[in-house]
């Protein structure tokens, strides 16, 4: 059972323009939430965070938004360039200090950002 | 800069060989994680380590091993390959007490069983 949703297995946008990567959870008991990035044959690298008790965060074109009630996240990227094209992975932490080393993970969205 | 170094970026092994694939990281990390990715599967998780010689099976950790002897390095062992381990194999590590639980991920070993 995915504890960890990303629906949309794929996401295409035109260069310039915005990019809304959703992420979906079920359990409450997660405290921090993280999004990946990865090109193919690399190993992914970590973009944003955002700890449960905030609502927004922020760095240069990426934006991670949390609504805790609907247990949902988002990744927004203003402007999206060619560059971002990449499978983007959502992870959420369990705020368990027996099992909080692991990360929970989504299946991922392919971003593709056109020229 | 955090370094996880996998040793093989491509390997080619036959059905039934015992394979290693090596995980070296620079930063003192107590954790390390091994997982494959498959396409619409996402991560899966097969084994993850918080210290020398502790290990913990994750969600696939059917037909592999571990070995963690040092901190610095994690070893995945197929002890009979098979064609459906053919995967791309990821290392990555952490730091116990961060804050922010950020796994460091190496560059992938892309293993094909034949």
């Amino acid at each position: 059972d995915q504890q960890v949703k990303q629906n949309s297995p794929s996401l295409s946008v035109q260069e310039g323009r915005i990019s809304i990567l959703n992420c979906d959870y079920t359990n409450s008991m997660f405290d921090y939430f993280l999004w990946y990035k990865k090109y193919p044959a690399e190993g992914p690298t970590f973009l944003i965070s955002i700890s449960s008790i905030k609502d927004k965060n922020e760095d240069g074109r990426f934006t991670v938004f949390l609504n805790k009630s609907a247990k949902h996240l988002s990744l927004h990227i203003v402007p999206s360039q060619p560059g971002d094209s990449a499978v983007y992975f959502c992870a959420a932490r369990l705020d368990n200090a027996g099992n909080n080393r692991k990360l929970i993970w989504g299946l991922g969205t392919s971003l593709a950002v056109n020229p | 800069d955090v370094k996880v170094t996998q040793s093989s970026r491509y390997l080619v092994k036959r059905t039934g060989e015992k394979v290693f694939l090596e995980c070296v990281q620079d930063m003192d990390h107590e954790n390390m994680f091994w997982y494959r990715q498959d396409p619409g599967l996402g991560l899966r998780l097969i084994y993850f380590s918080y210290d020398v010689k502790m290990k913990e099976k994750g969600d696939i950790p059917e037909g592999y091993s571990v070995s963690r002897e040092k901190k610095e390095r994690f070893s995945l062992i197929l002890e009979s390959a098979s064609t459906n381990q053919t995967s791309m194999y990821l290392c990555a590590s952490s730091l116990s007490r961060a804050a922010k639980n950020i796994q460091y991920f190496g560059a992938g070993t892309r293993l094909s069983v034949l």
